[in-house]
């Protein structure tokens, strides 16, 4: 089975901080996501990554910023976390081929006080 | 703009009920449309994934059909179990991307 793993599944944070929000895959997964989900929105997308060292830019990537050095690891960064931030955030892997389905880790429910 | 639609936004039934979770979208050019499960706090679980070209995929109690001109999809359960009570998700795959773009889901109560 598949296994995309987020670091922590609670955090508190203080504004202005920098933070990190941590996602491992062990399938050797190309591609690589992070979503934020909050009430009656629904999941949206943040940045997503097709390789190691690329990115793109998914829906609402102001005030995020990510890296993927190696293959198995995509990080998410909050540059300067600011209280609109605290939500769900869920991390997704899926195979290069095209029409796999995506898999996702259990989340971090990060609160920015 | 691909927009997904799910409706009801809430279902609460009676253990044992078949019932129907739709979802609609806005834009019939996309790659596949896959179903997900979410319990309360947690990740998002795979349940099925439709191809364009499919008209249907069947996991157990759960089948889910795709009718990509009309822009819908349904996720039939038979014989309802507490268990099953979650929020259910769909999420759309446009051609060229691997983005998903997901509706805001259905929650799903079933009382024994």
């Amino acid at each position: 089975d598949v296994k995309v793993t987020q670091s922590s599944r609670y955090l508190v944070k203080r504004t202005g901080e920098k933070v990190f929000l941590e996602c491992v895959q062990d399938m050797d997964h190309e591609n690589m996501f992070w979503y934020r989900q909050d009430p009656g929105l629904g999941l949206r997308l943040i940045y997503f990554s097709y390789d190691v060292k690329m990115k793109e830019k998914g829906d609402i990537p102001e005030g995020y910023s990510v890296s993927r050095e190696k293959k198995e690891r995509f990080s998410l960064i909050l540059e300067s976390a600011s209280t609109n931030q605290t939500s769900m955030y869920l991390c997704a892997s899926s195979p290069g081929r095209v029409g796999q389905p995506q898999h996702f880790g259990d989340g971090t429910r990060l609160s920015i006080l | 703009k691909q927009e997904v639609t799910q409706i009801p936004a809430a279902l609460s039934v009676p253990e044992g009920e078949n019932l129907v979770l739709n979802c609609s979208f806005t834009d019939s050019a996309i790659y596949n449309l896959q179903w997900f499960r979410q319990d309360p706090g947690k990740g998002l679980t795979s349940l099925l994934l439709i191809q364009s070209s499919q008209r249907e995929q069947t996991s157990g109690r759960l089948n889910a059909s795709l009718d990509k001109s009309s822009g819908r999809s349904t996720l039939y359960i038979a014989a309802s179990q507490p268990g099953d009570s979650a929020t259910y998700l769909c999420a759309v795959r446009p051609l060229n991307t691997d983005k998903l773009i997901f509706g805001t889901g259905t929650r799903l109560q079933v009382f024994p």
